[in-house]
């Protein structure tokens, strides 16, 4: 069975600053890998998504993730942390065989620092 | 389009108290989804619909029931609600393309039974 392990519930990060957030996975079929991120209040949206297709994926609002096989990883980067980007952000992973279930990670509350 | 849509988006129940939450969506997907959301947990898949007509049970189905009569909505239900089920229940909605399409999220619907 899929699954995805993010480490580190809480990330504080400096306004500016990097922003790194680790996602492992683990597929006995190549995977197809997402990051979502949820607002106060509100439902996921897509960031991003691998689908086999360049490892170098960029999403919307800056993030960017690598595909790195033989590190079975998809971490989420963003070079210059924003207040806005403060939200919960979770890795998933999609069975492609499996009617488009996703497993998702337990989550990354990100606050930025003023 | 207004996506996917919830209701309602707050309840309270008594244990033992029964009710339903509708998901509608209006972007004529085949599959869709119930999760519930836990602090420190993730996203779980209760269970899923891949058409209309169909359900399918996901990682965590116990004390849940659903129907998808109509392509458009897909209905959970709590026959005796437990203050286990306390959560925030998302659903989501995507095209029938395996494992590589983006899921679509409500807004939510938050309950808590007493």
């Amino acid at each position: 069975a899929q699954s995805v392990t993010q480490l580190g519930s809480h990330v504080s990060v400096s306004e500016g600053a990097l922003v790194l957030l680790r996602c492992n996975y683990s597929s006995s079929v190549p995977p197809y890998l997402f990051w979502y991120v949820q607002y106060p209040n509100q439902g996921l949206q897509l960031l991003l998504k691998y689908t086999s297709a360049a490892t170098l994926v960029k999403g919307i609002n800056g993030f960017e993730a690598e595909f790195k096989k033989s590190e079975t990883s998809f971490h989420l980067t963003k070079p210059s942390a924003h207040m806005s980007d403060a939200a919960e952000y979770f890795c998933a992973v999609s069975d492609p065989y499996g009617n488009n279930r996703l497993a998702f990670g337990k989550g990354n509350q990100v606050v930025v620092i003023p | 389009n207004a996506g996917v849509t919830q209701t309602p988006k707050f309840r309270v129940l008594k244990t033992g108290q029964s009710m339903t939450l509708l998901c509608a969506q209006d972007m004529n997907h085949e599959y869709m989804y119930w999760y519930r959301q836990d602090p420190g947990m993730g996203l779980r898949l209760i269970h899923y619909s891949v058409g209309e007509g169909t359900t399918a049970k996901g990682e965590v189905p116990d004390g849940y029931n659903v129907s998808r009569l109509k392509k458009q909505n897909f209905l959970l239900g709590l026959e005796s609600a437990a203050p286990s089920q306390t959560s925030v229940y998302f659903c989501a909605s995507s095209t029938e393309l395996e494992g590589t399409d983006t899921q679509y999220f409500g807004p939510g619907t938050r309950l808590t039974v007493l």
